[in-house]
């Protein structure tokens, strides 16, 4: 039982180049989200789907997009790398909003 | 004032000593409180979950929250140097869709 999986684990992009992160879960969640990590910052949301179908902006959205392509798989998006987006970025994911979120390993980004 | 306050250490105790850990908050709508572990490099797991007031006991961890007081507490007694670690506190306000609200982390070195 893998949990939650993100691709890739690492990455280095030039600033203006685009990515998606990709995140997928085998538990059967219905909910998903993505947050970013940085030091002094803490956890930050970015966006979550909290069912098939639907997604909603956290805390920090602007320069991300993201697709809940299946009930599986929750993907996230930068169509132009800046250097303010290098960080950890954790997929997690829970049967319901709130209750005990599973999260990835994490995807450490890189823009230069 | 961030809606979450959490003191970043590092916190350096010895081995079997009982570690306090704390969270301030000034929400008075979170109604969920939790406490994640982050090992080095990893994502964060759930240690505990506490809907509204009052304590839970889970092995060596004790896990209280005083809404009076907007104050939430981990416990971890005989401390193992395997509970060296990031401790983050997390909460929610109730109908929440999935923003939990971290605290920056506690890092917290057990020596042998």
């Amino acid at each position: 039982n893998a949990g939650v999986t993100q691709t890739p684990k690492f990455q280095v992009l030039k600033t203006g180049q685009s990515m998606t992160l990709q995140c997928a879960q085998d538990m059967n969640h219905n909910s998903m989200y993505w947050y970013r990590q940085d030091p002094g910052m803490g956890l930050r949301l970015i966006y979550y789907s909290a069912s098939e179908g639907t997604t909603d902006k956290g805390e920090v959205p602007n320069g991300y997009n993201v697709s809940r392509l299946n009930k599986r798989e929750f993907s996230l998006r930068l169509e132009s790398a800046a250097p303010s987006q290098t960080s950890v970025y954790f997929c997690a994911s829970s049967y319901r909003v709130l209750l005990e979120a599973f999260f990835g390993q994490g995807t450490r980004l890189t823009v230069v | 004032q961030k809606e979450v306050e959490q003191d970043p250490g590092p916190l350096s105790v010895p081995e079997g000593a009982i570690v306090s850990l704390n969270c301030t908050y000034s929400n008075s709508a979170f109604q969920y409180f939790m406490w994640y572990r982050q090992y080095s490099r990893k994502g964060p797991e759930l240690l505990m979950y506490t809907y509204s007031s009052g304590n839970k006991e889970d092995g060596r961890f004790t896990a209280q929250v005083d809404k009076s007081s907007k104050y939430i507490s981990l416990f971890i007694r005989d401390s193992q140097p395997s509970d060296s670690a990031t401790y983050l506190c997390a909460m929610a306000p109730r109908g929440s869709q999935g923003n939990l609200i971290f605290g920056k982390g506690t890092k917290l070195s057990v020596k042998p």
